[in-house]
């Protein structure tokens, strides 16, 4: 059981370069979420999905795509990268429900030149 | 202002010390409370849920006040491995399980 996944670990683009992250989870889960965590902040949401098939905007969503193909895996796209995207990239996953928390991936360090 | 907020720290103790976290939410609405910790580099990882009646676990004791919007996190005889940042999270609900997060307390614990 290898809970929350992500890929790559590190990247570094240039300005205007695009690049997909993949998160994948094994625990059967229903909602899935990508945050990113920038020095001195709490994590913002950037989207967020409900189930397969699935997406809605959280509070940071410009600049950034995602896709919910299959209920296991939540793809995070940047189209065109910019610096301000710098970030640590998590994401998330968990049951339905008020009282259920959010089980967090290793995270994704990416840095734009 | 934020909506969780937390003295962000840092907070330096020595081994066997008692600290106490403060965290305070502006939402009457919030539904779940939690404390997590993060490893520098790491993920956030639960530490603890937190209910009105308080709870424990070992060294760690977590408080709800909803009359005051107030969670606490109190640890007791620190260990050095207690060093990380706590976050304070809370559960906004919503139909998708949203979460807030503080931005979080450091804690640097010596020997």
């Amino acid at each position: 059981n290898a809970g929350v996944t992500q890929t790559p670990k590190f990247r570094v683009l240039k300005t205007g370069q695009s690049m997909t992250l993949l998160c994948a989870q094994d625990m059967n889960h229903e909602y899935m979420y990508w945050y990113r965590q920038d020095p001195g902040m709490g994590l913002r949401l950037i989207h967020y999905s409900v189930g397969e098939g699935t997406t809605a905007k959280g509070e940071v969503p410009d600049g950034y795509n995602v896709s919910r193909l299959k209920k296991q895996n939540f793809l995070l796209g940047l189209e065109s990268a910019a610096p301000s995207q710098t970030s640590v990239y998590f994401c998330a996953s968990s049951y339905p429900g008020s009282t259920d928390t959010q089980y967090f991936g290793p995270g994704t360090r990416l840095t734009v030149l | 202002r934020k909506e969780v907020e937390q003295d962000p720290g840092p907070f330096n103790v020595p081994e066997g010390a008692t600290v106490a976290f403060n965290c305070t939410y502006s939402n009457s609405a919030s539904q779940s409370f939690f404390w997590y910790r993060q490893d520098c580099r790491k993920e956030p990882k639960l530490l603890m849920s937190v209910y009105s009646s308080g709870n424990e676990d070992g060294r760690f004791t977590a408080q709800l006040n909803r009359a005051s919007q107030y969670i606490s996190l109190l640890i007791r005889d620190s260990k050095l491995s207690d060093s990380a940042t706590y976050l304070c999270v809370v559960n906004r609900g919503g139909g998708y399980n949203k979460l807030i997060f503080g931005a979080g307390t450091r804690l640097a614990v010596h020997p």
